[in-house]
């Protein structure tokens, strides 16, 4: 059964450092998501990306935040200077069109700021 | 808004039906979702259903929807203590979206 495949699973950082957390969403779908969770609570909505370019994004997603699409398979997540209240678990998703048959999850990066 | 909301925990039985209750606010939703996240892992997509339909069977797996009070149900028959995990309602806002909710945890008791 095809899946997403996120790396790495686990990426401690200190405060302040960039970190990018990539994925491989599934190959023939068209729409790329990003969430995150942290510990304890739900899981929130970051950002939506499709034909190259952000379609929704929410109030966490701000300045901080990109995302990019530098190749046929691989779907980024950059944090430019991270804070501790960034850490939490980061789950890459993807669908085809609309979500209609649901949402594929990856298994998530746990990133840890310190 | 968009809010989910479900209860927190669910203790049953093996053997026993689960029933994890969910109630969303957007009415708009196209499509409503039921995933399961096991301790460590990732989100499990295990059932979805369509806002139009009333009810949705898959093997032991049996959601219902009342569109009018916005309350989505998930029943899982003859529960194993494989089941035990946290399960999340979530909806689609827009087609671009999920809206979770806090997650259900499952406690099977063998």
């Amino acid at each position: 059964e095809p899946e997403v495949t996120q790396t790495p699973s686990h990426q401690v950082t200190q405060m302040g450092q960039e970190v990018i957390l990539r994925c491989v969403p599934i190959s023939n779908h068209l729409y790329f998501y990003w969430y995150r969770q942290i510990l304890g609570q739900k899981v929130e909505f970051l950002v939506s990306f499709y034909n190259n370019e952000i379609s929704e994004k929410s109030e966490i997603f701000d300045d901080q935040f990109s995302v990019e699409r530098p190749d046929g398979s691989n779907f980024t997540l950059k944090i430019r200077s991270t804070k501790l209240e960034d850490s939490a678990m980061y789950f890459c998703a993807s669908s085809d069109v609309g979500g209609s048959y649901g949402y594929t999850f990856g298994s998530g990066t746990r990133l840890t700021v310190v | 808004g968009e809010d989910v909301e479900q209860s927190l925990f669910l203790s049953v039985r093996e053997g026993d039906s689960s029933v994890i209750n969910c109630t969303y606010t957007d009415s708009s939703s196209t499509y409503l979702y039921w995933y399961k996240q096991e301790p460590g892992a990732g989100l499990q997509l295990l059932t979805y259903i369509f806002s139009n339909m009333d009810m949705k069977q898959d093997q032991r797996l049996t959601v219902l929807l009342n569109k009018k009070d916005k309350h989505l149900s998930l029943r899982i028959a003859d529960t194993q203590t494989g089941d035990s995990a946290i399960y999340f309602c979530a909806e689609s806002i827009g087609g671009n979206k999920l809206v979770f909710g806090a997650g259900t945890i499952l406690r099977v008791k063998s």
